[in-house]
């Protein structure tokens, strides 16, 4: 069964911090996503990676970055949290461009 | 932009109704799936559809592909407690990543 594994569960942060979200997945998939949930407003796409080093922008970037130096990892970036920032965020991996995603359970975080 | 929109944004049923849920595309998709969140969950893959007026079941679930791969559907006959959560779709437009509607959030009164 596929793990996909979010460091934190609960995360609160101030102002102006420089965050970083973890994802580790172990099914060697090439595609990584991250993903922001806030109610109303659905998952919206932040970024997502189909290899290593390889990055693509989603549907709302700004303010974010990402790192995939290794297959099995994905770091979102914060660079500077902003309180507009508090939101769940869900990663996700899948094997091939047609096959679903994989979510890990979740990072709530509280900017203050 | 690409955009998939969802209806309704809310759904309450009483246990045994039938529920609905409808995702539509400006342009055409090259394939939808649809996905469970329970509540304090994450979103579990329920199915894909990929060809033109597609229609697929799992159990009392009810899935459909629009003619033109505009729309989709989500049908669930009979409801029970177990079926409660937010269900989202999910339209791949061609160009790796997946945008997801805004979800319909089930609840269901015994």
């Amino acid at each position: 069964d596929v793990k996909v594994t979010q460091s934190s569960r609960y995360l609160v942060k101030r102002t102006g911090e420089k965050v970083f979200l973890e994802c580790v997945q172990d099914m060697d998939h090439e595609n990584m996503f991250w993903y922001r949930q806030d109610p109303g407003l659905g998952l919206r796409l932040i970024y997502f990676s189909y290899d290593v080093k390889m990055k693509e922008k989603g549907d709302i970037p700004e303010g974010y970055s990402v790192s995939r130096e290794k297959k099995e990892r994905f770091s979102l970036i914060l660079e500077s949290a902003s309180t507009n920032q508090t939101s769940m965020y869900l990663c996700a991996s899948r094997g091939t461009r047609d096959s679903p995603l994989h979510f890990g359970n979740g990072t709530r975080l509280t900017v203050t | 932009g690409q955009q998939v929109m969802q209806i309704p944004q809310y759904q309450h049923v009483q246990e045994g109704e039938d529920f609905t849920t409808y995702c539509n595309s400006s342009t055409t998709l090259s394939n939808i799936q649809w996905y469970k969140q329970r509540p304090g969950g994450h979103p579990v893959f329920l199915i894909q559809l990929v060809k033109s007026g597609e229609v697929k079941k799992q159990k009392r679930l009810t899935f459909q592909f629009g003619e033109a791969k505009k729309n989709s559907s989500l049908h669930i006959t009979a409801t029970q407690t177990t079926d409660v959560g937010t269900y989202f779709c999910a339209g791949d437009f061609g160009n790796e990543k997946l945008t997801f509607g805004t979800g319909t959030r089930l609840t269901i009164i015994p």
